[in-house]
C-alpha cells in the first residue's frame, strides 16, 4: 500500500513551459486535493475533486488545470509556467467518512526561472 | 477574515515540558472538524490529532492533546513532554462543507524549536 504518491520530486522550468504533476493514490479515496505551499502562507488548495469526472476550484486555481478520469489519477497541469508558481505542491486524498482525514504525498518542489 | 489564526509565528520549549501552540478557527458551518499536521524538515505532511465539532471531550493521541473551546472557536495542541524530535512546523486546519463537499483550510503553522 503505496498511499499518495506524487512525481516528479523536483522540477526546474523556463517561463512559458508546461508540465504536469502527478498524483495516484492506492486508498480508493473519493476525495483528492491539489495544494501549494508558500513560505509564511500555509498550504493553499488550488483544485479538487469528489470523484472521478467532477472537480473544483479552491483558493488559488488560476494558472492550474485539473482533471480526473479515474478514481486513482489526479494530475495538475501548468499550463505556462510563471516565476509566481515557484512553490511546493501537494496532493491529498481522503475518504469519505466524517473525519475527511486527508493523506499527502511527500510533495513536489517546482522551480519556475 | 482568515479562517484559521495561528499568532505564534515560533515557538520555544526545552525538552520534557510541555507546550501549547495556539489555533483559533472562524465558521458558521455547525459541522466542522479540526486537525493538525506536523512538518518536519524533510517536508511531509504528518498527521497529528483530529477534533470534531460535535465531539464532547478532547482529543487525545499520545503526547498530543488538543484544547478544544467551542464557545471561544480555538483548538490548541498540547504536546506533553516535549522531545527533540517534536522540532518542526506545526499546522492547524479546518474541515467545511461548501456546497455539499468537503475543503480543509490551513493556518499559516507555527515553527516549534525544542532544546535539550
Amino acid at each position: 500500500n503505496a498511499g499518495v504518491t506524487q512525481t516528479p520530486k523536483f522540477q526546474v522550468l523556463k517561463t512559458g513551459q508546461s508540465m504536469t504533476l502527478q498524483c495516484a493514490q492506492d486508498m480508493n479515496h473519493e476525495y483528492m486535493s491539489w495544494y501549494r505551499q508558500d513560505p509564511g502562507m500555509g498550504l493553499r488548495l488550488i483544485h479538487y475533486s469528489v470523484g472521478a469526472g467532477i472537480t473544483d476550484q479552491g483558493e488559488v486555481p488560476n494558472g492550474y488545470n485539473v482533471s480526473r478520469s479515474t478514481t486513482e489519477d489526479f494530475p495538475l497541469r501548468l499550463l505556462s509556467a510563471a516565476p509566481s508558481q515557484t512553490s511546493v505542491y501537494f496532493c491529498a486524498s481522503s475518504s469519505g467518512t466524517s473525519r475527511h482525514e486527508q493523506f499527502f504525498g511527500p510533495g513536489t518542489r517546482l522551480t519556475v526561472l | 477574515a482568515q479562517k484559521i489564526t495561528q499568532t505564534q509565528p515560533g515557538m520555544f520549549v526545552q525538552e520534557k515540558e510541555a507546550v501549547t501552540l495556539d489555533c483559533t478557527y472562524d465558521t458558521s458551518d455547525p459541522s466542522y472538524g479540526l486537525f493538525w499536521y506536523k512538518q518536519p524538515s524533510s517536508g511531509e505532511m504528518i498527521f497529528l490529532i483530529y477534533q470534531g465539532s460535535y465531539d464532547q471531550q478532547n482529543a487525545t493521541e499520545g503526547r498530543y492533546s488538543l484544547n478544544f473551546q467551542k464557545a471561544r472557536k480555538s483548538a490548541n495542541l498540547v504536546i506533553s513532554a516535549s522531545q527533540l524530535g517534536d522540532s518542526a512546523m506545526y499546522f492547524c486546519a479546518m474541515r467545511e462543507w461548501d456546497s455539499g463537499y468537503s475543503t480543509l483550510t490551513f493556518g499559516k503553522g507555527t515553527m516549534l524549536l525544542v532544546s535539550p
